[in-house]
């Protein structure tokens, strides 16, 4: 069955500190990959999604996120994080007409 | 913001009550989604929507069922809530199927006491 997973419950960075959140998923196939970001109290945004070609894709707030097929990751990435970046991530996958989601990382944000 | 409300925002009810959940969209979007979010489960599928009285189950399914009568409207409906559907409750739209990404609403959260 396909799954992803998120390693990271709890991450927790100085602002200015670069960050890296892991995701890896289980899939025969190249599956659609999205990060999503959620607020305190907020729904869930689209923060960047790979379908296919580079393997490096930009997303909004200065994050991007590598697809990496070998190691069946798609990890997300910012060089600097600002503590409006305080909130919870989830990676997901969809390798049909669903989305399967991670279990959630949570980001917290010293100043 | 992708025009997706949801109502209500919040909600305590007592076990064995009927609940129903609406979320309305403004975007014409044809497929619609409901999920319940529980700390450390992530996000989980309780119902789908691929187009009027068009509707199939997710993972999550027992204990809800699903209408959607308009484009716009897809209720989610608690027939006796029980102290385990208290969650947070997100509706979400698509364009279309995959690889189409998935537009949320800002969810309900429902207490069941």
């Amino acid at each position: 069955a396909q799954s992803v997973t998120q390693p990271d419950i709890h991450i927790t960075v100085s602002e200015g500190a670069s960050l890296e959140l892991r995701c890896n998923y289980s899939y025969g196939a190249t599956p659609y990959l999205f990060w999503y970001v959620q607020s305190p109290g907020q729904g869930l945004q689209l923060l960047l999604k790979y379908f296919s070609g580079d393997t490096l894709v930009q997303g909004i707030k200065g994050f991007e996120a590598e697809f990496k097929r070998s190691q069946s990751s798609f990890n997300l990435r910012k060089p600097s994080v600002h503590w409006s970046d305080a909130a919870e991530y989830f990676c997901a996958v969809s390798p049909t007409d669903k989305l399967i989601f991670g279990t959630g990382t949570r980001l917290q944000v010293f100043p | 913001d992708a025009g997706i409300t949801q109502s209500p925002r919040h909600k305590v009810t007592e076990t064995g009550t009927p609940v129903t959940l609406r979320c309305h969209q403004t975007e014409n979007h044809r497929y619609m989604y409901w999920y319940r979010q529980d700390p450390g489960h992530g996000l989980r599928l309780i119902h789908y929507s691929y187009g009027v009285k068009d509707t199939d189950k997710g993972e999550v399914s027992d204990g809800y069922s699903v209408s959607r009568s308009k484009t716009e409207d897809f209720l989610l409906t608690l027939e006796s809530a029980t102290s385990s559907q208290t969650s947070v409750y997100f509706c979400a739209i698509s364009e279309s199927v995959s690889p189409y990404e998935q537009y949320f609403g800002p969810g309900t959260r429902l207490t069941v006491t």
